[in-house]
């Protein structure tokens, strides 16, 4: 089973509104977790990475203030698209890597933002 | 920078053919390496994966070597089936201790009966 959900799958917002995505680990807790963007028959490209009880990091590019990020608990990540416009549009997609002895990066189901 | 790449799709094969999706990459020093399938619907699943160079990922079938002579680490399987119907990602992983992946644009395979 999933041991990382991501909600919604599919969501179609308005130019110029806002869109909470959410990430959460389900059996573990990830004091990191990752953000990424995938646009059509492109690769997943790491947007940022999310650390609980601090800021997330962001990777070159990425207007932090166009897409907040949010770790409040060790168990839930949230991606926030603000003011979202159709060139927004993407496939969003989060992970999360469980520690011990055995690591491996857990991802969501992604998320189909269509803005119109 | 760091890079994969891999060949474009879709692939398309019939049941029981012998599958090759090739990756190779560009990264400083020894990084992790890694298959991911993602079925319709579904987010990505890890495949196999492999931490050095020589070392032999398999799962479900599927196979791949990593090379690092010829920087490559091309996925294979010897007979594919209808279910294996999926998107795959070749991805790596820097050799440092977070968990970064870098990945390539995605395969899609698919496998008519």
């Amino acid at each position: 089973g999933a041991v990382v959900s991501q909600h919604p799958s599919r969501v179609i917002c308005k130019s110029g509104t806002s869109v909470k995505i959410e990430c959460r680990s389900l059996d573990f807790q990830a004091t990191t977790m990752f953000w990424y963007r995938q646009f059509p028959k492109q690769s997943l490209m790491l947007m940022a990475t999310s650390n609980e009880g601090s800021k997330a990091t962001y990777e070159q590019g990425v207007e932090k203030d166009k897409f907040l990020i949010n770790h409040a608990s060790l168990t839930l990540s949230t991606l926030t698209v603000t003011s979202a416009h159709p060139e927004d549009s993407s496939f969003y997609i989060c992970s999360a890597p469980r520690q011990g002895g055995y690591t491996e990066a857990f991802f969501g189901q992604g998320t189909r933002l269509t803005v119109v | 920078g760091n890079s994969v790449t891999q060949m474009e799709g879709p692939v398309t094969l019939s049941e029981e053919a012998f599958l090759t999706i090739n990756c190779t990459y560009t990264a400083t020093g020894y990084p992790s390496l890694f298959w991911y399938v993602q079925y319709p619907g579904e987010g990505l699943q890890l495949l196999l994966k492999a931490t050095k160079a020589d070392d032999k990922g398999s799962n479900k079938g599927f196979e791949a070597t990593y090379r690092k002579e010829t920087t490559s680490f091309h996925l294979e399987k010897g007979s594919v089936q209808v279910s294996d119907s999926a998107v795959y990602f070749c991805a790596l992983k820097e050799a440092d201790s977070s968990y970064k992946l870098i990945f390539g644009s995605g395969t899609r395979l698919l496998v008519r009966p």
